[in-house]
Protein backbone atom coordinates (compact mmCIF):
# COMPACT_ATOMS: atom_id res chain seq x y z
CA UNK A 1 0.00 0.00 0.00
CA UNK A 2 1.18 3.64 0.17
CA UNK A 3 3.59 4.99 2.67
CA UNK A 4 4.13 8.80 2.85
CA UNK A 5 7.05 9.80 4.58
CA UNK A 6 7.16 14.12 5.08
CA UNK A 7 10.21 16.28 6.59
CA UNK A 8 11.05 17.48 8.82
CA UNK A 9 9.01 16.61 11.27
CA UNK A 10 9.65 20.17 13.54
CA UNK A 11 10.31 23.36 11.44
CA UNK A 12 10.96 27.11 13.31
CA UNK A 13 11.02 29.78 11.32
CA UNK A 14 11.53 33.75 11.90
CA UNK A 15 8.42 36.02 10.50
CA UNK A 16 8.45 36.73 7.29
CA UNK A 17 10.99 33.76 6.25
CA UNK A 18 10.36 30.79 4.19
CA UNK A 19 9.40 27.69 4.92
CA UNK A 20 9.66 24.78 3.04
CA UNK A 21 8.35 20.76 3.95
CA UNK A 22 8.74 17.54 1.38
CA UNK A 23 6.70 14.54 1.23
CA UNK A 24 7.69 11.03 -0.54
CA UNK A 25 4.97 8.77 -1.72
CA UNK A 26 5.57 4.99 -2.60
CA UNK A 27 2.23 4.42 -5.06
CA UNK A 28 3.29 5.99 -8.59
CA UNK A 29 -0.58 5.21 -9.01
CA UNK A 30 -1.46 8.11 -6.50
CA UNK A 31 -2.54 10.91 -8.55
CA UNK A 32 -3.76 13.69 -5.72
CA UNK A 33 -1.85 15.39 -3.02
CA UNK A 34 -3.52 17.69 -0.65
CA UNK A 35 -2.12 19.51 2.43
CA UNK A 36 -3.58 19.94 5.33
CA UNK A 37 -3.20 22.55 8.31
CA UNK A 38 -4.22 21.74 12.31
CA UNK A 39 -4.20 24.20 14.14
CA UNK A 40 -4.20 23.29 17.96
CA UNK A 41 -7.37 21.24 19.06
CA UNK A 42 -9.29 22.03 15.61
CA UNK A 43 -9.95 19.90 12.68
CA UNK A 44 -7.40 19.73 9.78
CA UNK A 45 -8.16 21.83 7.08
CA UNK A 46 -7.05 21.75 3.50
CA UNK A 47 -5.25 24.36 1.95
CA UNK A 48 -3.82 23.52 -1.10
CA UNK A 49 -3.60 20.69 -3.15
CA UNK A 50 -2.11 19.10 -6.59
CA UNK A 51 -3.29 16.63 -8.53
CA UNK A 52 -0.64 14.93 -11.03
CA UNK A 53 -1.32 16.54 -14.08
CA UNK A 54 0.34 19.72 -13.09
CA UNK A 55 3.80 20.14 -11.24
CA UNK A 56 2.91 23.17 -9.27
CA UNK A 57 0.35 25.25 -7.90
CA UNK A 58 0.26 28.65 -6.06
CA UNK A 59 -2.56 30.45 -3.55
CA UNK A 60 -1.34 33.31 -2.82
CA UNK A 61 1.62 32.61 0.07
CA UNK A 62 1.12 28.94 -0.48
CA UNK A 63 2.64 26.97 -3.27
CA UNK A 64 2.53 23.12 -3.95
CA UNK A 65 5.44 21.38 -5.91
CA UNK A 66 5.38 18.05 -7.43
CA UNK A 67 7.77 15.94 -9.15
CA UNK A 68 6.04 12.54 -10.53
CA UNK A 69 9.01 10.96 -11.78
CA UNK A 70 10.55 11.35 -8.19
CA UNK A 71 7.71 10.43 -5.93
CA UNK A 72 7.74 13.84 -4.13
CA UNK A 73 6.41 16.54 -3.44
CA UNK A 74 6.80 20.26 -1.51
CA UNK A 75 4.56 22.80 0.30
CA UNK A 76 5.97 25.69 0.32
CA UNK A 77 5.10 29.20 2.62
CA UNK A 78 6.39 32.77 2.09
CA UNK A 79 6.21 35.68 3.76
CA UNK A 80 5.46 33.13 6.78
CA UNK A 81 2.97 34.84 9.77
CA UNK A 82 2.44 33.84 13.21
CA UNK A 83 -0.82 32.58 12.45
CA UNK A 84 0.89 29.78 9.73
CA UNK A 85 1.97 27.93 13.16
CA UNK A 86 0.52 24.69 12.82
CA UNK A 87 0.93 21.13 12.42
CA UNK A 88 1.28 20.73 8.56
CA UNK A 89 0.15 17.04 6.56
CA UNK A 90 0.89 16.11 3.20
CA UNK A 91 -1.54 13.04 1.90
CA UNK A 92 -1.34 11.07 -1.02
CA UNK A 93 -4.46 9.33 -2.48
CA UNK A 94 -5.81 8.11 -6.30
CA UNK A 95 -9.29 10.37 -7.24
CA UNK A 96 -11.93 8.45 -6.35
CA UNK A 97 -10.19 5.54 -4.49
CA UNK A 98 -10.43 4.53 -0.26
CA UNK A 99 -6.37 4.56 -0.33
CA UNK A 100 -5.97 8.07 1.54
CA UNK A 101 -2.78 8.07 3.66
CA UNK A 102 -1.20 11.05 5.47
CA UNK A 103 1.96 11.54 6.20
CA UNK A 104 3.52 11.86 9.59
CA UNK A 105 3.06 15.75 10.08
CA UNK A 106 5.62 18.64 10.46
CA UNK A 107 4.95 21.44 13.19
CA UNK A 108 5.65 24.69 12.16
CA UNK A 109 6.44 27.59 14.55
CA UNK A 110 6.61 31.24 13.53
CA UNK A 111 8.74 32.90 15.97
CA UNK A 112 7.79 36.70 15.85
CA UNK B 1 -17.38 23.18 1.26
CA UNK B 2 -19.05 20.70 2.43
CA UNK B 3 -20.37 21.06 6.35
CA UNK B 4 -19.70 18.35 8.78
CA UNK B 5 -21.63 17.83 12.01
CA UNK B 6 -20.23 16.00 14.34
CA UNK B 7 -21.56 14.62 17.88
CA UNK B 8 -20.21 14.17 20.83
CA UNK B 9 -17.35 16.99 20.30
CA UNK B 10 -15.80 15.24 23.71
CA UNK B 11 -16.62 12.55 26.26
CA UNK B 12 -14.82 10.78 29.04
CA UNK B 13 -15.64 6.98 29.02
CA UNK B 14 -15.81 3.85 31.55
CA UNK B 15 -13.22 1.24 30.20
CA UNK B 16 -15.19 -1.75 28.77
CA UNK B 17 -18.10 0.43 27.87
CA UNK B 18 -19.02 1.82 24.04
CA UNK B 19 -19.34 5.20 22.21
CA UNK B 20 -21.16 6.19 19.15
CA UNK B 21 -19.69 8.94 17.70
CA UNK B 22 -22.40 10.56 14.69
CA UNK B 23 -21.66 12.69 11.86
CA UNK B 24 -23.86 14.37 9.62
CA UNK B 25 -23.56 16.06 6.22
CA UNK B 26 -25.16 18.50 4.86
CA UNK B 27 -24.96 17.27 1.32
CA UNK B 28 -25.49 13.53 -0.46
CA UNK B 29 -21.86 11.69 -0.40
CA UNK B 30 -21.10 8.37 -1.99
CA UNK B 31 -18.16 7.73 0.82
CA UNK B 32 -17.55 8.38 4.36
CA UNK B 33 -14.62 8.11 6.04
CA UNK B 34 -13.37 7.42 9.66
CA UNK B 35 -10.45 8.49 10.92
CA UNK B 36 -8.31 8.65 14.36
CA UNK B 37 -5.93 10.81 15.38
CA UNK B 38 -3.79 9.92 18.70
CA UNK B 39 -2.20 12.46 21.19
CA UNK B 40 0.67 14.46 18.83
CA UNK B 41 0.10 11.80 15.62
CA UNK B 42 -1.22 11.68 12.45
CA UNK B 43 -4.20 10.98 11.00
CA UNK B 44 -4.68 6.94 10.49
CA UNK B 45 -7.71 5.58 8.33
CA UNK B 46 -10.20 3.29 10.04
CA UNK B 47 -12.96 3.05 7.77
CA UNK B 48 -14.61 3.74 4.39
CA UNK B 49 -18.34 3.86 5.00
CA UNK B 50 -20.29 3.14 1.65
CA UNK B 51 -24.03 3.35 2.07
CA UNK B 52 -26.21 0.18 1.43
CA UNK B 53 -22.58 -1.65 2.04
CA UNK B 54 -20.63 -2.76 4.73
CA UNK B 55 -17.93 -0.57 5.39
CA UNK B 56 -14.34 -1.44 4.87
CA UNK B 57 -12.51 -1.50 7.41
CA UNK B 58 -8.19 -1.19 7.10
CA UNK B 59 -5.63 -3.43 8.70
CA UNK B 60 -5.48 -3.21 12.38
CA UNK B 61 -9.26 -2.20 12.63
CA UNK B 62 -12.20 -4.52 12.70
CA UNK B 63 -15.74 -4.44 12.48
CA UNK B 64 -16.35 -6.13 16.12
CA UNK B 65 -14.47 -3.47 17.62
CA UNK B 66 -15.66 -0.18 15.38
CA UNK B 67 -18.54 -0.76 14.23
CA UNK B 68 -19.89 1.31 11.51
CA UNK B 69 -23.51 2.53 9.96
CA UNK B 70 -24.24 4.18 7.01
CA UNK B 71 -28.24 4.31 6.32
CA UNK B 72 -28.00 7.20 3.82
CA UNK B 73 -26.28 9.13 1.61
CA UNK B 74 -25.68 11.93 4.24
CA UNK B 75 -25.34 10.14 7.35
CA UNK B 76 -23.03 8.08 9.16
CA UNK B 77 -21.92 6.02 12.77
CA UNK B 78 -18.58 4.79 14.14
CA UNK B 79 -19.01 2.70 17.52
CA UNK B 80 -15.77 2.25 19.76
CA UNK B 81 -16.86 -0.90 21.56
CA UNK B 82 -15.19 -2.40 24.84
CA UNK B 83 -13.26 0.58 25.47
CA UNK B 84 -10.00 0.84 27.07
CA UNK B 85 -7.57 3.30 27.89
CA UNK B 86 -5.89 2.80 24.52
CA UNK B 87 -8.36 3.39 22.83
CA UNK B 88 -8.16 7.66 23.74
CA UNK B 89 -7.93 9.44 20.59
CA UNK B 90 -9.38 11.79 18.56
CA UNK B 91 -12.27 10.35 16.25
CA UNK B 92 -12.87 12.31 12.78
CA UNK B 93 -14.83 11.99 10.41
CA UNK B 94 -14.33 13.11 6.51
CA UNK B 95 -16.03 13.15 3.08
CA UNK B 96 -14.65 13.51 -0.66
CA UNK B 97 -16.02 17.15 -1.18
CA UNK B 98 -16.63 17.36 -4.76
CA UNK B 99 -17.41 21.36 -3.80
CA UNK B 100 -13.64 21.58 -3.25
CA UNK B 101 -11.40 20.23 -5.84
CA UNK B 102 -11.83 16.65 -4.36
CA UNK B 103 -10.17 17.51 -1.09
CA UNK B 104 -11.57 15.90 2.17
CA UNK B 105 -13.30 18.16 4.26
CA UNK B 106 -13.01 16.89 8.20
CA UNK B 107 -15.39 16.88 10.63
CA UNK B 108 -14.71 18.80 13.76
CA UNK B 109 -13.66 15.66 15.97
CA UNK B 110 -14.55 13.56 18.81
CA UNK B 111 -11.89 13.71 21.96
CA UNK B 112 -12.25 9.96 23.77
CA UNK B 113 -10.85 10.02 26.78
CA UNK B 114 -11.04 6.13 28.57
CA UNK B 115 -10.98 5.81 31.95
Amino acid sequence: GENVEQHPSTLSVQEGDSAVIKCTYSDSASNYFPWYKQELGKRPQLIIDIRSNVGEKKDQRIAVTLNKTAKHFSLHITETQPEDSAVYFCAASILGGQNFVFGPGTRLSVLP
Amino acid sequence: SAVISQKPSRDICQRGTSLTIQCQVDSQVTMMFWYRQQPGQSLTLIATANQGSEATYESGFVIDKFPISRPNLTFSTLTVSNMSPEDSSIYLCSVEDQRRSYGYTFGSGTRLTVV
